[in-house]
């Protein structure tokens, strides 16, 4: 069965300081993987999406970037946090093909910058 | 560009239904329905691929009108578990891309 994980759960960093969330997808190969963030009480946000390997779409320009270094591995960035960035970020992956079907997100990871 | 979803919230008292509204202002492929509990993940309650097609989740059911660029989620004898924000989400193609959600209408069930 697809499993997926992201990490950390829970940071708290300071303005200014580098971050770097993970998620892994296990089960599953070629899948599409996305980022989305969720400020306090807000909507869903779409960051990044990815269709393979270093194929990765930006949806909204700001200091965050992302990187697919292997099929089921994706990684979001920032080299300077903003206290614009706190929210909650979930990692998320759709099977890929024709007539698309359910997104199975991760646990989240929960960001506050001070 | 995101989907329109209406109401922003809705409160109800259990046994009560309810009918939440999600549209585009461009094509849709498909609709998808999610419920998030407060701080949890969303978890995914349906997928609508055809033009006036129905589907149902237990007394939650959904219809899709491909042409007016409409989806609407009915929740029938609410339940107290059915509280939650409730979010509509939209692709830009048919394999994934730019997968966007509504902004959400929060829904309370009191007792």
């Amino acid at each position: 069965s697809q499993t997926i994980h992201q990490w950390p759960a829970t940071l708290v960093q300071p303005v200014g300081s580098p971050l770097s969330l993970e998620c892994t997808v296990e089960g599953t190969s070629n899948p599409n993987l996305y980022w989305y963030r969720q400020a306090a009480g807000r909507g869903l946000q779409l960051l990044f999406y990815s269709i393979g390997i270093d194929q990765i779409s930006s949806e909204v320009p700001q200091n965050l970037s992302a990187s697919r270094p292997q099929d089921r591995q994706f990684i979001l960035s920032s080299k300077k946090l903003l206290l614009s960035d706190s929210g909650f970020y979930l990692c998320a992956w759709m099977g890929t093909g024709p007539m698309t079907g359910e997104l199975f997100f991760g646990e989240g990871s929960r960001l506050t910058v001070l | 560009q995101q989907p329109v979803q209406s109401p922003q919230a809705v409160i109800l008292r259990e046994g009560e239904d309810a009918v939440i509204n999600c549209s585009s202002s461009k094509a849709l492929y498909s609709v998808h329905w999610y419920r998030q509990k407060h701080g949890e993940a969303p978890v995914f309650l349906m997928i609508l691929l055809k033009g006036g097609e129905q589907k149902g989740h237990e007394k939650i059911s959904a219809s899709f009108n491909e042409k007016k660029q409409q989806s609407s989620l009915y929740l029938t004898a609410s339940q107290l578990s059915y509280s939650g924000t409730y979010f509509c989400g939209t692709e830009k193609g048919n394999y994934g891309q730019n997968f966007v959600f509504g902004p959400g209408t929060r829904l309370s069930v009191l007792p």
